[in-house]
């Protein structure tokens, strides 16, 4: 049962577009979420986060969105540059242990 | 600056071999995880501990055991190699009641 889902394994865009990276979740008890990029070799780092009485928070490039009704949020980056090319994990958590639950991720390819 | 050190990036083993992956933080956080990624299955949680001495299964904990005799320190033991452990290992930790978590940068593992 997987409760937090990234449906697209990968995305191309190119350098100065915009990219929109998508996580939908199941569990009505998540109300912290958190994006994390992955380089090849690395540990994830930490990106962007939001908490469930927003529905937006940005960070320079970065922004997320979140739609409660729809249990969806997403991530959009602008403008895209090639070292935003990475993995990017959705993570999710809520209730009383605050552990999170990761998302498949998504490849994100920004080409020059 | 806080840091998460996974005493190996490479390791490569044999199969019935009995292997540890040692994770130390210098941040006094109580929480410590122990996760795998695998291409088209994401961050997958093997076990986790509150505090001392305190460890709990996480979604896929068959063929591991972990060990937390000191705050700083998650061991995590492959009580005895297979080729279907051959994975990228992540430790994490975090401070209760923070939401996000800091990664180590990762050990490679390939079991022959």
């Amino acid at each position: 049962d997987q409760q937090v889902k990234q449906n697209s394994p990968s995305l191309s865009v190119q350098e100065g577009r915009i990219s929109i990276l998508n996580c939908d979740y199941t569990n009505s008890m998540f109300d912290y979420f958190l994006w994390y990029k992955k380089y090849p070799a690395e540990g994830p780092t930490f990106l962007i986060s939001i908490s469930s009485i927003k529905d937006k928070n940005e960070d320079g490039r970065f922004t997320v969105f979140l739609n409660k009704s729809a249990k969806h949020l997403s991530l959009h980056i602008v403008p895209s540059q090639p070292g935003d090319s990475a993995v990017y994990f959705c993570a999710a958590s809520g209730g009383s242990n605050y552990k999170l639950t990761f998302g498949k991720g998504t490849l994100l390819t920004v080409n020059p | 600056d806080v840091k998460v050190t996974q005493s190996s990036r490479y390791l490569v083993k044999r199969t019935g071999e009995k292997v540890f992956l040692e994770c130390v933080q210098d941040m006094d956080h109580e929480n410590m995880f122990w996760y795998r990624q695998d291409p088209g299955l994401g961050l997958r949680l093997i076990y986790f501990s509150y505090d001392v001495k305190m460890k709990e299964k996480g979604d896929i904990p068959e063929g591991y055991s972990v060990s937390r005799e000191k705050k700083e320190r998650f061991s995590l033991i492959l009580e005895s190699a297979s080729t279907n452990q051959t994975s990228m290992y992540l430790c994490a930790s975090r401070l209760t009641g923070n939401r996000g978590y800091t990664f180590g940068s990762g050990t490679r593992l390939t079991v022959v």
